[in-house]
């Protein structure tokens, strides 16, 4: 029972490059979430896809990109990597609402 | 623009004690206010959460107490244990919305001593 996976678990960049945080789901879900996780500032949203087929910005778009592959990937895409994105980035995914909502055990990126 | 604001940043409680985060919310809107609880390099998992139709809820020794009037919402941690030290961060949402969209507080580390 794996629930929400993420890859890769620890990343290093450098300014200007790109790269795609991965996420899978095994549990049906129907909405899959991308938040970045910064101290002193909780967890904020980046973008969600509702269900398969359909994305939306969150609090804070700027500078990543997402695709929902199917109903269990959702990735996230940083074009171009600032120092400024560096974060811990957590996915989630849902059930219908808030049902069984369970995040994945994270990415730390780091751009240098 | 936060809407939901959690206080304190840190907390440092001995065993046994009463550990007492809160919460502030402006939407609202709002209807779903959870709980949720982080280990160090783990992602945040669902603690307990409450819904305003109600004005406390009991989980063993985590207790929600929600104020609707006046918009804010606190997590009491009864008998506190090392095992409880970890990251806890309030959220909230709309129960109706179909997107399951959360908004974070920003957190409270809690370090329990012995």
């Amino acid at each position: 029972n794996a629930g929400v996976t993420q890859t890769p678990k620890f990343q290093v960049l450098k300014t200007g490059q790109s790269m795609t945080l991965q996420c899978a789901q095994d549990m049906n879900h129907n909405s899959m979430y991308w938040y970045r996780q910064d101290p002193g500032m909780g967890l904020r949203l980046i973008y969600y896809s509702a269900s398969e087929g359909t994305t939306d910005k969150g609090e804070v778009p700027n500078g990543y990109n997402v695709s929902r592959l199917n109903k269990r990937e959702f990735s996230l895409r940083l074009e171009s990597a600032a120092p400024s994105q560096t974060s811990v980035y957590f996915c989630a995914s849902s059930g219908q609402g808030h049902r069984g909502y369970t995040f994945g055990s994270g990415t730390r990126l780091t751009v240098v | 623009q936060q809407q939901v604001k959690q206080s304190p940043q840190s907390l440092i409680v001995q065993k046994g004690g009463i550990s007492i985060i809160n919460c502030a919310y402006e939407n609202t809107a709002f209807d779903y206010f959870p709980w949720y609880q982080q280990f160090p390099g783990k992602g945040p998992a669902l603690l307990i959460a409450i819904r305003p139709d109600v004005s406390e809820k009991k989980e063993g020794r985590f207790t929600i107490s929600f104020n609707k009037s006046a918009k804010q919402f606190s997590l009491h941690i009864m008998d506190s244990q090392p095992g409880d030290s970890a990251t806890y961060f309030c959220a909230a949402s709309m129960w109706s919305s179909n997107t399951g969209k959360l908004i974070f507080g920003q957190g409270t580390t809690l370090q329990v001593k012995p």
